[in-house]
């Protein structure tokens, strides 16, 4: 596709539940971002992936979240055990390479914890 | 720790007016910096970003932005707004050496006026 494609756009979830969010970043684009959002802040960086692995998961708030990418293209984001602290926009981006700083975001999966 | 400040929650201008946002961070060494635009329905877009050299950096949609070391400052200007830059603006650095961990400001509400 043209750009970043996330899914789904709204999830809402209880108390207790298991989420998964999609990712599918720009074709090529080897480098594959998770950020989250929550109502009135700016994005907080969760994890990164060059390729298949995982090369900084320094974000991850806690062992609840947890993120793959088999193939070195689309990604999943999955929580555990969902807490109404969770309920955030999360937002995924992809770039060519990690250093040149412009990642190009999709337009988010918002998730509310009831 | 690093950090981004953005004074000012929500800014009203008329179109054809000037426009800065400001942008203040703190940082232990000199860190890339990076403004981004989210319209609504959209994903984050990089406007422009200033890694070293000249300080005064332009970015695209008629942006630009001045890092002031002294003032550890990055503010963004525009000579003149139109209807269509009314979104939500979110300055950012990141470390050298790693800089797809952007930290972000809480960003800036932008209304244009007819």
């Amino acid at each position: 596709g043209a750009g970043v494609s996330q899914t789904p756009s709204n999830k809402v979830t209880e108390k207790g539940k298991y989420v998964e969010l999609r990712c599918d970043p720009i074709s090529g684009h080897t480098a594959l971002y998770w950020y989250r959002q929550s109502l009135g802040q700016g994005p907080e960086f969760l994890i990164y992936f060059q390729g298949t692995g995982a090369a900084d998961d320094s974000g991850l708030p806690n062992d609840r979240f947890f993120a793959v990418r088999p193939e070195g293209s689309v990604s999943t984001l999955k929580i555990q055990r969902t807490e109404r602290g969770d309920s955030a926009v999360y937002l995924c981006a992809s770039s060519l390479t990690s250093d040149t700083g412009e990642l190009f975001f999709g337009e988010g999966s918002r998730l509310t914890v009831l | 720790a690093q950090s981004v400040t953005q004074p000012d929650i929500h800014i009203t201008v008329s179109e054809g007016a000037s426009l800065e946002l400001r942008c203040n961070y703190s940082y232990g060494a000199t860190p890339y910096l990076f403004w981004y635009v989210q319209s609504p329905g959209q994903g984050l877009q990089l406007l422009l970003k200033y890694f070293s050299g000249d300080t005064l950096v332009q970015g695209i949609k008629g942006f630009e932005a001045e890092f002031k070391r002294s003032q550890s400052s990055f503010n963004l200007r525009k000579p003149s707004v139109h209807w269509s830059d009314a979104a939500e603006y979110f300055c950012a650095v990141g470390p050298r050496g790693s800089n797809y961990k952007l930290t972000f400001g809480k960003g800036t509400l932008l209304t244009v006026n007819p």
